[in-house]
């Protein structure tokens, strides 16, 4: 089974441009979630959409979107980029079958660069 | 709300056993994940405990005690491979992840 994909591998923008990255997880996951990862920082919890609905968000500002597809594959939005943005943007998918608890797959990661 | 500490960083020998710890401050979760992830890649999936005990997988084991909040990821036969990045998380209840800030483990020859 084809693992998470992300594309583009890498990005390089400028302030206040946006951006969109894209995640297709594995076949048969509902559930997507996004992550920034900075080394000051380390993983943070971005949003999670399942049945192309936003169920969970976390503590980022407005500018940072996302939406998911009834194909499960999910974008996410970044606008007006700021340079403490760049960071390594991770989307990782899961079965969310209801069950107790539910492992999370990542893909490889998107690395942002904002000059 | 959910507090997870790990050491920053931990040096061991190729062939040795080295534990890497977790603890936390938290309401609950439903389980507590362990994550190896290698400089510029994404994080694996490395072991979960939803129970208290130890679970093993090879020449990994978690071990969790949620009365003590503490966790830990024992890693045998060290290879030097297995330097990397440990991350441990709780899975807050269905809603999101949260991760510890990790733990750098450098394997030395």
């Amino acid at each position: 089974k084809a693992g998470v994909t992300q594309t583009p591998r890498y990005l390089i923008k400028t302030r206040g441009q946006q951006v969109t990255l894209s995640c297709s997880p594995i076949s048969g996951h509902r559930s997507v979630s996004w992550y920034q990862q900075t080394p000051g920082q380390g993983l943070q919890f971005l949003f999670e959409y399942f049945s192309e609905t936003q169920r969970n968000k976390g503590n980022f500002p407005g500018r940072f979107s996302g939406r998911q597809f009834s194909n499960s594959r999910s974008e996410m939005n970044v606008s007006t980029l700021e340079l403490g943005d760049s960071a390594l943007y991770l989307c990782a998918s899961s079965l969310a079958s209801g069950g107790h608890t539910d492992t999370q797959y990542f893909g490889p990661g998107t690395r942002l660069t904002v000059l | 709300g959910q507090n997870i500490d790990q050491p920053t960083e931990m040096t061991a020998t190729e062939g040795a056993i080295v534990q890497i710890n977790c603890t936390y401050q938290t309401s609950g979760f439903n389980g507590l994940f362990w994550y190896q992830q290698h400089a510029g890649e994404a994080p694996t999936f490395l072991s979960y405990n939803v129970l208290d005990g130890l679970e093993e997988k090879g020449r990994f084991s978690s071990f969790l005690s949620r009365s003590k909040g503490y966790s830990y990821l024992l890693l045998k036969e060290l290879q030097m491979k297995d330097s990397a990045s440990y991350l441990c998380a709780v899975d807050n209840y269905g809603q999101n992840f949260v991760f510890g800030p990790g733990t750098r483990l450098s394997v030395l020859p």
